[in-house]
């Protein structure tokens, strides 16, 4: 079974510093990665998605890494803003081979991290 | 157009009620999932929709829960006779059948089960 763990769980930082976010999954068969991020009261919005293939993705100041042999994943952001608080979900997608039945379109999720940027 | 949306927004219960929460998909997406958060947990996936069939029902914690899909559009997930542990926000997502990597979340509902 999947397992999916972001670390750390809450992170604060000043405005204007780089950070980065992490995250780490147990079986290595996936088909893609994605980072999400989630504001209160209000749904998902996709960041970033890497295929299996791929070594990292940037979008502006985001910039999500994937190294699927190790488990592992990144996100960087560059110069955070306030703008940036919020919840950091990454989310795998199994791989057909690794699954027995239709359905590999289920996500699994990791914890989250909760960014706060101080102004 | 519209993005996905879910009603109610918060639904607070008592434990032993019965509970119905909503999911309107983006028109045109065929395929729909829930998900449940609970406090300090990462979003569970709970069930999946092909149009109106649920190939992938196996995250659904118990009998209690279920789900339903009609004219490929509106999702109902129900919560029969709630406890507690079922005091969660409820997340529903839509995509393209052939784009199921860009999943669409709706804002949630909040249920607490008192």
């Amino acid at each position: 079974k999947q397992e999916v763990t972001q670390i750390p769980a809450a992170l604060s930082v000043p405005e204007g510093e780089n950070l980065v976010l992490n995250c780490s999954f147990t079986d290595s068969a996936i088909y893609n990665l994605q980072w999400f991020r989630q504001d209160p009261g209000k749904g998902l919005t996709s960041l970033l998605l890497i295929q299996s293939s791929q070594r990292e993705q940037t979008s502006g100041r985001l910039n999500a890494s994937l190294d699927k042999s190790s488990g592992r994943s990144t996100l960087y952001i560059a110069a955070s803003q306030p703008g940036d608080s919020a919840t950091y979900l990454c989310a795998v997608r199994q791989s057909l081979q690794s699954i027995s039945n239709f359905g590999n379109e289920k996500l699994t999720f990791g914890t989250g991290t909760r960014l706060t940027i101080i102004p | 157009g519209a993005g996905v949306s879910q009603s109610p927004s918060n639904k607070v219960t008592e434990k032993g009620k019965d509970v119905e929460l909503r999911c309107d998909p983006i028109s045109g997406h065929t395929a729909l999932y829930w998900y449940r958060q609970r406090l300090g947990q990462g979003l569970e996936f709970l069930i999946y929709f092909q149009g109106n069939s649920a190939p992938d029902k196996s995250g659904l914690p118990s009998d209690r829960f279920s789900a339903e899909r009609t004219g490929e559009s509106v999702s109902t997930l129900t919560i029969q006779r709630t406890q507690q542990e079922d005091s969660a926000v409820y997340l529903c997502a839509s995509s393209l059948f052939l784009e199921t990597d860009t999943q669409y979340f709706g804002p949630g509902t909040r249920l607490t089960v008192l």
